[in-house]
């Protein structure tokens, strides 16, 4: 599975959008993007994952570059449950494999 | 429909016992994975179990742990003789077989005194 970087920590104001960036330029063209986030002492959540087309559901919005070695997770409306650690993963389609946990994304969002 | 459940939530032993990890995957989910979380570190991966079979056990250290899926029945991950750093979290998680999100349980906290 390709390998990504994203920034170790964010800010984000309450009520407002949260971007969170992640950088995958090995990525794979079977490869996808997956989001996790952690809750402190929580098991880790879904959140979404998309291939290349931009997705969208109840909890988040993904968008994938045109070339896909880079996308953000939005959080369009961020309140203070939403504070969290932010992992994005690649993993090859139809892949039941682990999941490689990077360090993530520290995001603080703050009243 | 149910989520990933584990129990025990919290589980405190001594050095030198063993300690039992249950975790029930969600309906229809034939596969399994155990996950560690040392304090203050990342999510690591354990094994992966499909029903009565172990498929990938490269993140298992090679003592003391071992991992089961019965037939029946819920998914055991065992640790003998716990040392203090085997105080963790463990996460399981589930997915069904034609699917490849995986679902996390809320953890089991073990303690070793």
């Amino acid at each position: 599975d390709a390998k990504t970087t994203q920034p170790t920590s964010m800010d984000c104001a309450e009520g407002r959008a949260a971007n969170l960036p992640c950088n995958h330029s090995t990525i794979s063209g079977n490869e996808y993007v997956y989001w996790y986030r952690q809750i402190h002492s929580q098991g880790p959540q879904y959140i979404i994952h998309g291939l290349k087309n931009n997705e969208t559901n109840e909890m988040a919005s993904l968008i994938i570059t045109e070339d896909r070695k880079s996308s953000t997770l939005i959080l369009p409306h961020a309140t203070l449950r939403d504070t969290a650690v932010y992992y994005c993963i690649v993993r090859a389609l139809y892949n039941t494999d682990k999941l490689i946990f990077g360090t993530g994304t520290r995001l603080q969002v703050f009243p | 429909n149910a989520g990933v459940m584990q129990n025990p939530r919290h589980l405190v032993r001594r050095r030198g016992q063993e300690a039992r990890l249950r975790c029930s995957p969600m309906k229809g989910h034939s596969h399994v994975y155990w996950y560690r979380q040392l304090p203050e570190e990342g999510l690591k991966f354990m094994v992966y179990l499909q029903k009565e079979n172990i498929i990938d056990e490269s993140g298992m250290p090679k003592e003391r742990f071992s991992a089961e899926f019965p037939k029946e029945g819920p998914s055991i991950l065992r640790i003998q003789q716990v040392v203090r750093g085997d105080s963790a979290a463990y996460f399981c998680a589930s997915s069904p077989p034609s699917e490849d999100t995986q679902y996390f349980g809320p953890g089991t906290r073990l303690t070793v005194l």
